[in-house]
């Protein structure tokens, strides 16, 4: 059973449109996580949170943002979306504690732009 | 920042067959997770085992810290083994920098 959730799972839009992935999880877990991957590549991390109103990029450069106003929920926006933008988006949460536990990550949002 | 080595890069191996695959990390790490990702793109956590020794059913993996490398053994391999493993790591110290991942290894189990 998910304990992060993701929407949509697919989605194929036109250049120019403003998108929002979403993001909630009910772990009450305090970190939560944005990942960007292509297909058949490895992950790369553009934005984490250590909380509500914490923002962080991450290490591969993004021209999405995203917001903390709940603990649950991390949703990442595209004001203008691109072709370059096609990827898929993995979100993720994690205890804050360091070792405390691993990562848990949602199925995905898989973005086509066209 | 961290280094995440996986190999081999790519597998290909008969129903029924064992495997090994490897992760080798550059510096100290208080988190270490194998994952195993499916066709659809879904990652599936197989363990969080930043040192010692887990199993669970078929596969099993093996984290020595000191040495900075992990291992994961998957036996009598299934074609629903198919997919991308993952190794990625956290460095210690770290507050909330996320996951390093490796390149993957592909695995392909053939009938």
């Amino acid at each position: 059973e998910a304990d992060i959730y993701q929407t949509p799972r697919y989605l194929v839009i036109g250049t120019g449109k403003k998108i929002t992935l979403e993001c909630s999880q009910t772990m009450g877990h305090d970190k939560m996580y944005w990942y960007q991957q292509d297909p058949g590549m490895e992950l790369h991390l553009i934005h984490y949170s250590y909380g509500v109103n914490s923002t962080e990029k991450g290490d591969l450069s993004s021209e999405s943002t995203v917001s903390r106003i709940r603990t649950e929920h991390f949703p990442l926006t595209l004001e203008s979306a691109r072709p370059s933008h096609t990827s898929q988006y993995l979100c993720a949460s994690s205890e804050y504690r360091s070792g405390a536990g691993g990562y848990t990550f949602g199925s995905g949002t898989r973005l086509t732009v066209v | 920042g961290i280094q995440v080595e996986q190999s081999p890069p790519d597998l290909i191996l008969q129903e029924g067959a064992n495997s090994t695959l490897r992760c080798n990390f550059s510096d100290s790490v208080n988190n270490l997770q194998w994952f195993h990702q499916n066709p659809w793109g879904q990652l599936i956590n197989l363990f969080y085992i930043p040192s010692g020794t887990k199993q669970n059913g078929r596969l099993s993996a093996t984290t020595v810290a000191t040495e900075r490398y992990s291992l994961l053994y998957i036996s009598s391999s299934q074609t629903t083994d198919s997919g991308v493993y993952f190794c990625a790591v956290e460095r210690s110290g770290g507050g909330a920098d996320g996951l390093t991942f490796g390149k993957g290894t592909h695995l392909i189990i053939q009938p």
